[in-house]
């Protein structure tokens, strides 16, 4: 089964600049992760996602690398926005769909 | 659009009691699954249900039972509920495809479950 994990449990960026969050996972099997963001009493809502054909995906202010060599990806939002702060979380899209632990980000005006 | 729901939004339980979790999708999804939110955990997955008829287990299935009453409804029960189950209890949705891969899951609002 595939194993994500995300290694840091919080992250505080200031308004306009980048924010990198990361993931690694276990399984180069089935190359194909998303993004979820989660606000606080929600439940979490899909954000973007790649696939092993790729090795990026842009979606507006947000773009996710696959780096396949390294099993790692990492998602980048830029301009950081305080509206962008949330819980994220990367998944595997394979049958199960695991997810990683998740990043707390703080975007601070 | 409702898109998932789940009743009820919070419960307090004490120990040793049941209750029934419910789930329904109204975008005539076939795969239905049931994650637990803990801090610093992440999403777990408790019990999944690839289509009608079909159940599993995820990551963390000791303690419930699911029901696939039909292609809308997924239910989780807990039958002696333990203060271990105290958390946010998320069900979500999505169209498996036949590659494996599916589209991207969508998530109810979640149930606070707190167990004394």
């Amino acid at each position: 089964d595939q194993q994500v994990k995300q290694n840091s449990p919080s992250l505080s960026v200031q308004e306009g600049r980048i924010s990198i969050l990361n993931c690694d996972y276990t399984n180069s099997m089935f190359d194909y992760f998303l993004w979820y963001k989660k606000y606080p009493a929600e439940g979490p809502t899909f954000l973007i996602s790649i696939s092993s054909i790729k090795d990026k995906n842009e979606d507006g202010r947000f773009t996710v690398f696959l780096n396949k060599s390294a099993k790692h990806l990492s998602l980048h939002i830029v301009p950081s926005q305080p509206g962008d702060s949330a819980v994220y979380f990367c998944a595997d899209n394979f049958n199960k769909f695991y997810f990683g632990s998740g990043t707390k980000l703080n975007v601070k005006p | 659009n409702a898109g998932v729901t789940q009743t009820p939004k919070f419960q307090v339980l004490k120990t040793g009691q049941s209750m029934t979790l419910q789930c329904a999708q109204d975008m005539n999804h076939n795969s239905m699954y049931w994650y637990r939110q803990d801090p610093g955990m992440g999403l777990r997955l408790i019990y999944y249900s690839a289509s009608e008829g079909t159940t599993d287990k995820g990551e963390v299935p000791n303690g419930y039972n699911v029901s696939r009453l039909n292609k809308r409804e997924f239910s989780l029960r807990l039958e002696s509920a333990a203060p271990s189950q105290t958390s946010v209890y998320f069900c979500a949705s999505t169209e498996m495809r036949e590659t494996g891969f599916n589209s991207p899951l969508h998530f109810g609002n979640g149930t606070r479950l707190t167990v004394t």
